[in-house]
């Protein structure tokens, strides 16, 4: 069985700062994807990034980013010059064959003024 | 856009009473997905459709069933509700995994269910 763990509850960071969430893994799979998902205080989840295990290079979306080490089995996400719509809950999920994803306990991210 | 619907933002019912919760996706989506999300448990995975008539338990299918009749519609159903099942809902829809990409799962807005 998979299982992904995120160690941060809650978070918080000042405007403009960087801020990095953390995220370990558990899988016997061979090949899979890892995402990471904002959910705002509107509820709507939002795809923000995704990895596939077998790409070496991290994946960058404008100021995400992440560290992915796949010996590790973690897959941290790093916030640059944060924004007030960065305030959500942000989710750790892995997926495998099936389309299946497992997803972790979640970080509250706050971004502060 | 891919639009993902969920008929209800907030639900009240009683305990014993049948529960209908549905989703509704425009993007031709072969599987689409039930979970629960609760605090400090994430989101659970309760039932998955790869299509038309078919599903699958996921992590915690116990106290609920599934129905898709049809491929832009998934329904989850709570037999006889108990406070235990008091939750968010969230129903999610991507593409079939044999187009080979990291397949997003596109999300509903979720529905807020107590049981009383």
């Amino acid at each position: 069985a998979q299982t992904v763990t995120q160690s941060q509850p809650e978070m918080s960071v000042q405007e403009a700062e960087t801020v990095t969430l953390s995220c370990t893994y558990d899988t016997s799979e061979s090949n899979y994807y890892l995402f990471w998902y904002k959910q705002p205080p509107s509820r709507q989840m939002i795809l923000v990034i995704r990895q596939e295990a077998y790409k070496q290079q991290n994946a960058t979306e404008n100021r995400f980013s992440v560290n992915f080490q796949k010996a590790a089995k973690s897959f941290s996400l790093k916030i640059s010059d944060s924004q007030l719509g960065d305030t959500a809950m942000y989710f750790c999920a892995t997926e495998t064959s099936g389309s299946r994803l497992t997803f972790g306990e979640g970080t509250q991210l706050t971004v502060n003024p | 856009d891919v639009k993902v619907t969920q008929s209800s933002r907030y639900l009240v019912k009683r305990t014993g009473e049948k529960v209908f919760l549905e989703c509704v996706q425009d993007m031709d989506h072969e599987n689409m997905f039930w979970y629960r999300q609760d605090p400090g448990l994430g989101l659970r995975l309760i039932y998955f459709s790869y299509d038309v008539k078919m599903k699958e338990k996921g992590d915690i299918p116990e106290g609920y069933s599934v129905s898709r009749e049809k491929k832009e519609r998934f329904s989850l159903i709570l037999e006889s509700a108990s406070t235990n099942q008091t939750s968010m809902y969230l129903c999610a829809s991507s593409l079939w995994a044999g187009t080979g990409v990291a397949n997003e799962q596109f999300f509903g807005p979720g529905t807020r269910l107590t049981v009383l």
